[in-house]
């Protein structure tokens, strides 16, 4: 099993640009999060779902989108890229919520 | 105040130390606890469940006390491998996805 996979691994964009960041898992997990990390702040959670179809948001949601049209996959949108949306964005997985998340490896990104 | 609190550190300890991690959460309508490790650069990884009874795996033992809404990690024997950032984290079901991590806590374990 490949896991949880992200791509890219990095990214730079202009302010103002919008991109998404995939996010598959071949687990059949039902649920999947978005996190960002940023120094001396922690993991911080964007958007969730509990399944296809279903999302809500996280504790910082503000300029991001998402959507669940599978259970595979969890794309997260930036809609209009700003220089605060520069960090490290992890998105997770995991078969049921009295389990820990499996995390995929990372998207590095950065806003210039 | 944050809903998971850990001390920042870092922790500087000598191979073969024992080191204790201390967490604390305000939501008392919390269900699980997890401990997690990360190092440098890289994802976090699951290194934990942590059990109303504390459970044991290996050198590593986790510790709940629900009335003091207080978690604790104890590393015994440590070796050079272990130095990386330890991660608390609460977890609520009846919010569907939502896990919440503390800060993390940095180890440095020298020779």
């Amino acid at each position: 099993n490949a896991g949880v996979t992200q791509t890219p691994k990095f990214q730079v964009l202009k302010t103002g640009q919008s991109m998404t960041l995939q996010c598959a898992q071949d687990m059949n997990h039902e649920y999947m999060s978005w996190y960002r990390q940023d120094p001396g702040m922690g993991l911080r959670l964007i958007h969730y779902s509990v399944g296809a179809g279903i999302t809500d948001q996280g504790e910082v949601p503000n300029g991001y989108n998402v959507s669940r049209s599978t259970t595979e996959d969890f794309p997260l949108r930036l809609l209009s890229a700003a220089p605060s949306q520069t960090s490290v964005y992890f998105c997770a997985s995991r078969p049921s919520p009295y389990v820990g998340y499996t995390f995929g490896s990372g998207t590095r990104l950065t806003v210039v | 105040r944050k809903e998971v609190e850990q001390d920042p550190g870092p922790f500087n300890v000598p191979e073969g130390a024992t080191v204790a991690f201390n967490c604390t959460y305000s939501n008392s309508a919390s269900q699980s606890f997890f401990w997690y490790r990360q190092d440098c650069r890289k994802e976090p990884k699951l290194l934990m469940s942590v059990y109303s009874s504390g459970n044991e795996d290996g050198r590593f033992t986790a510790q709940l006390n629900r009335a003091s809404q207080y978690i604790s990690l104890l590393i015994r024997d440590s070796k050079l491998s272990d130095s990386a950032t330890y991660l608390c984290v609460v977890n609520h079901y009846n919010q569907g996805g939502k896990l919440i991590f503390g800060q993390g806590t940095e180890l440095s374990v020298k020779p």
